[in-house]
Order: C-alpha cells, then structure tokens, then sequence
C-alpha cells in the first residue's frame, strides 16, 4: 500500500514569513508523529498525535510551531514567523496504535529558510 | 528524561568484514528499540527492532542485541556490502503500548569498501 506521503518535498521561505507543510499517514494508522532533522544529527521529537489530539507536544520549541490532525488523518506542520534556525528536515512518521506499533517515516520537507 | 548515545560516529569496513554500532540509554523505563537506516537524501526505514522481553533478534544479516540491566543494544551487520553503506540510527521509546515518540541516537556513518 501507499507509505506515508508529504508535500512539498522542498520549501523556501524568507525569514519571517509562515510555512504550512503537510503530512499524509499510511491509511489506518492512527498515531502521527512529527520529527526534525538537522544536518548530521538524528530526528528530534517535534509532536505525537493519537487520533485527533495531540498526545504529545513536549518537542515544540517555542509557540511560533503548531500542529494540527483535525479528522484523525492528515496533519499540518505550521511554523509562523520563520527564523534561519528553522531550516532543517521536517519528518513525519506514522504508526498503529497498540503493541505492533512501528513508525514508518515519509520523504520528509527540506524546509530552507534565507 | 530520555538520551540515547550512540558510538561510532563513522565506521568504515572492508566488504564482507562484520559492522556492530552500540548505543546506550538512560530511562530504564524504554522498552522498545528500532533501528533505521537512512541513504543519503532518503527517509529513514526501519530494518529491524527489539523489545525488552527478548535479548536478541536475527534476521537475515542483522542482528541486534539488548541488554536491559546495563542499558545497552548494538547493531550487528554481518558480511557487509557496499549498498549498506548509509547512516544507521538507533532509537528508544518509553511507552510501547499505545505508541510514543522515538529518541533517537546521533547516528552512524557506515562506509563499506569493495
């Protein structure tokens, strides 16, 4: 079936500006999660969703990130207010829930920032 | 709360010579440990886990090892090939049942030389 699909694969935007980046799971799976990943590191933890509500956002950095899930499927990244330090990979990840609960991950948006 | 460490950095191997990457946790509360192989430009994908029941688990030329009392798991990659040259995570996660967010590790750049 059809893995977990995001758009747009690359993003530019000017310093200050806000950014909407999307993320398609793999039908069924009920948790979404959003990572980050700068350059030669691992994916951090942005938030995790399980159905609708967001089970955890510990991962957010400051109040200008925002997501959104709002009929348990496709979920919004937003960012306001853009900073140069915002660019990186942005990942998303899906799972079922329960005990078999892999995270498959999608292609991710190169979100670059100048 | 959760870090994950994870050793070498690079690691560069001889075609058909052995490749084991070790990482160490900190909350002896995870109980769930995937491993993900990311190409260059690529997304992460998971290619092999452990729960905390089990001590190891083999397939094919993977294998990974956990060691729950000292907080320890590697990677094992046997008769290596070129097209496992990639950077290799490790991960923990804390709450198995309904799913959580994923720690990641530094990462791993492997090199497999013909």
């Amino acid at each position: 079936g059809a893995g977990v699909s995001q758009t747009p694969s690359n993003k530019v935007t000017e310093k200050g500006k806000y950014v909407e980046l999307r993320c398609d799971p793999i039908s069924g799976h009920t948790a979404l999660y959003w990572y980050r990943q700068s350059l030669g590191q691992g994916p951090e933890f942005l938030i995790y969703f399980q159905g609708t509500g967001a089970a955890d956002d510990s991962g957010l950095p400051n109040d200008r990130f925002f997501a959104v899930r709002p009929e348990g499927s496709v979920s919004t990244l937003k960012i306001q207010r853009t900073e140069r330090g915002d660019s990186a990979m942005y990942l998303c990840a899906s799972s079922r829930a329960g005990q078999r609960s892999e995270q498959y991950f999608g292609p991710g948006t190169r979100l670059t920032v100048t | 709360g959760e870090n994950v460490e994870q050793h070498p950095s690079t690691l560069s191997v001889q075609e058909g010579d052995s490749a084991v990457i070790k990482c160490t946790y900190s909350d002896s509360a995870s109980n769930y440990f995937p491993w993900y192989k990311q190409e260059l430009g690529k997304r992460p994908q998971l290619i092999i886990d452990i729960r905390s029941n089990v001590g190891e688990k083999k397939d094919q030329q993977i294998a990974v090892t956990l060691n729950k009392t000292a907080k320890h798991f590697s990677l094992h990659i046997t008769e290596t090939q070129p097209e496992d040259s990639a950077v290799y995570f490790c991960a923990a996660r804390l709450n198995d049942n309904q799913g959580g967010k994923l720690i990641f590790g530094q990462g791993t750049e492997l090199s497999v030389k013909p």
